[in-house]
């Protein structure tokens, strides 16, 4: 069974850094581009970050660039999301998700149950 | 707001068809970028229901449908069902801010 299981969530003060995990079974993780997706409460999905197989690409949402690092240990069957300057706007729910890729896009499938940050002072 | 646009609410009755609409601009749907669909249930992690603007993973009845034209996509649920009852996004890709954008979300009531 394809099972996406994140970790490291929790409260922090504004300015504040946080590590989520994500680690994943049941798939060849080494295979397949991986993002974060995180939804604030009572709002909307947004897609954060995402990394290529080898971890050679990067890419991420304005709102997080120079913030926010994506990386993987395919060794571990890993994600990471290193969260540094957090700020009062990016308390959500953090989901970890695969991304399966076509020539016309890219779509999420499956995803994780989620880790909740919580940015207060 | 949302890159995508959805209609914040949608309702039908019990074995009644609704559609809930996704509107793109000239960067993502429009330039030919797929669009995918995902049901999200209460306090649950969201889930695929369509990829490829009209596939259905396995598992999900044939109630539910995609389509796209131009710049706008569409789901279709027919025989509305009571576990139909959820928050419905929709996602593509766009070329300008080099990711994944997703809909502002539709919430579904089962009258």
């Amino acid at each position: 069974e394809v099972q996406l299981v994140e970790s490291g969530g929790g409260l922090v003060q504004p300015g504040g850094s946080l590590r989520l995990s994500c680690a994943a079974s049941g798939f060849t993780f080494s295979s397949y581009w991986m993002s974060w997706v995180r939804q604030a409460p009572g709002k909307g999905l947004e897609w954060v970050a995402n990394i290529k197989q080898d971890g050679s690409e990067k890419y991420y949402v304005d709102s997080v660039k120079g913030r926010f690092t994506i990386s993987r240990d395919n060794a571990k069957n890993s994600l990471y999301l290193q969260m540094n300057s957090l700020r009062v706007e990016d308390t959500a729910v953090y989901y970890c998700a695969r991304e399966r890729r076509q020539q016309r896009g890219n779509w999420f499938d499956p995803w994780g149950q989620g880790t909740l940050v919580t940015v207060s002072s | 707001q949302s890159v995508l646009t959805q209609p914040p609410s949608v309702s039908g009755a019990p074995g009644q068809r609704v559609t809930i609409s996704c509107t793109g601009s000239s960067s993502n749907i429009g330039a030919g970028y797929d669009v995918h669909w995902y049901q999200q249930l209460p306090g649950t992690a969201p889930k695929l229901l369509i990829y490829g603007n009209t596939n259905r993973p396995s598992g999900v009845p044939d109630r539910f449908s995609g389509s796209k034209s131009g710049t706008s996509a569409s789901l279709a649920i027919s025989g509305l069902q009571a576990e139909d009852e959820a928050d419905y996004y929709c996602q593509s890709y766009d070329s300008s801010l080099s990711g994944s954008v997703f809909g502002g979300g539709t919430k579904l009531t089962v009258l």
